[in-house]
């Protein structure tokens, strides 16, 4: 079955600092990979998304992720954290092509991220 | 906005009682997913269905039941309610509801049962 670990519930960086939250994931084969960020009241929305090819996915709002195979990782990062970057963020994967997943996705527990001025 | 579209964004109930949350996907996907996320049990896939029909089955009780309509939206019922059903409950659609395709959330539905 797959899973996702995120082992940072909660981590505090500086306004202008680099950030990197950890994801490792189990799954039998290459599968997609996923960033979602939660902001206080609202819904999921996607950062980026990793399905084959460039292992360095560039996202939405400065992001970035980079997917290792060797490491079953997939770590965000940003080089300059904004104080609007403060809000709950989930790694998830779902099934390779071909694969009977259909679509849906296996969360993480989440990773808060709290930016001090 | 994500395109999806849930009702109500907030409700309180009784144990025991019964509710419909309402979910209409964005426009041109045919796939429908449901999840619950509460603060034990993290984001928690219950249920997709794609066109009309059920294509997977998650961590979903036998209290709760779903379907998709021809419209394709789709409504999540939730019976014999209890304090640990109290969550956000997500939808989210795709376009195919095939690995890959990109799943987008709506806001959620806060349930509260007292």
């Amino acid at each position: 079955a797959q899973s996702v670990t995120q082992p940072d519930i909660h981590i505090t960086v500086s306004e202008g600092a680099s950030l990197e939250l950890r994801c490792n994931y189990s799954y039998g084969a290459t599968p997609y990979l996923f960033w979602y960020v939660q902001s206080p009241g609202q819904g999921l929305q996607l950062l980026l998304k990793y399905f084959s090819g460039d292992t360095l996915v560039q996202g939405i709002k400065g992001f970035e992720a980079e997917f290792k195979r060797s490491q079953s990782s997939f770590n965000l990062r940003k080089p300059s954290v904004h104080w609007s970057d403060a809000a709950e963020y989930f790694c998830a994967v779902g099934g390779s092509a071909g694969g009977t997943s259909y679509g849906k996705l296996t969360f993480g527990q989440g990773t808060i991220l709290t930016v001090h001025p | 906005d994500s395109g999806v579209t849930q009702t109500p964004k907030h409700l309180i109930t009784a144990t025991g009682q019964r509710v419909t949350l309402r979910c209409s996907p964005r426009s041109g996907d045919l796939s429908v997913y449901w999840y619950q996320q509460s603060l034990d049990q993290g984001l928690q896939f219950l249920i997709q269905y794609y066109n009309g029909e059920e294509r997977a089955k998650g961590n979903i009780l036998e209290r709760f039941s779903a379907q998709q309509f021809p419209d394709l939206h789709s409504e999540l019922n939730l019976s014999s309610l209890e304090l640990g059903d109290s969550a956000l409950y997500f939808c989210a659609s795709s376009e195919q509801g095939l690995s890959g395709n990109t799943i987008y959330f709506g806001e959620g539905s806060w349930l509260t049962v007292v």
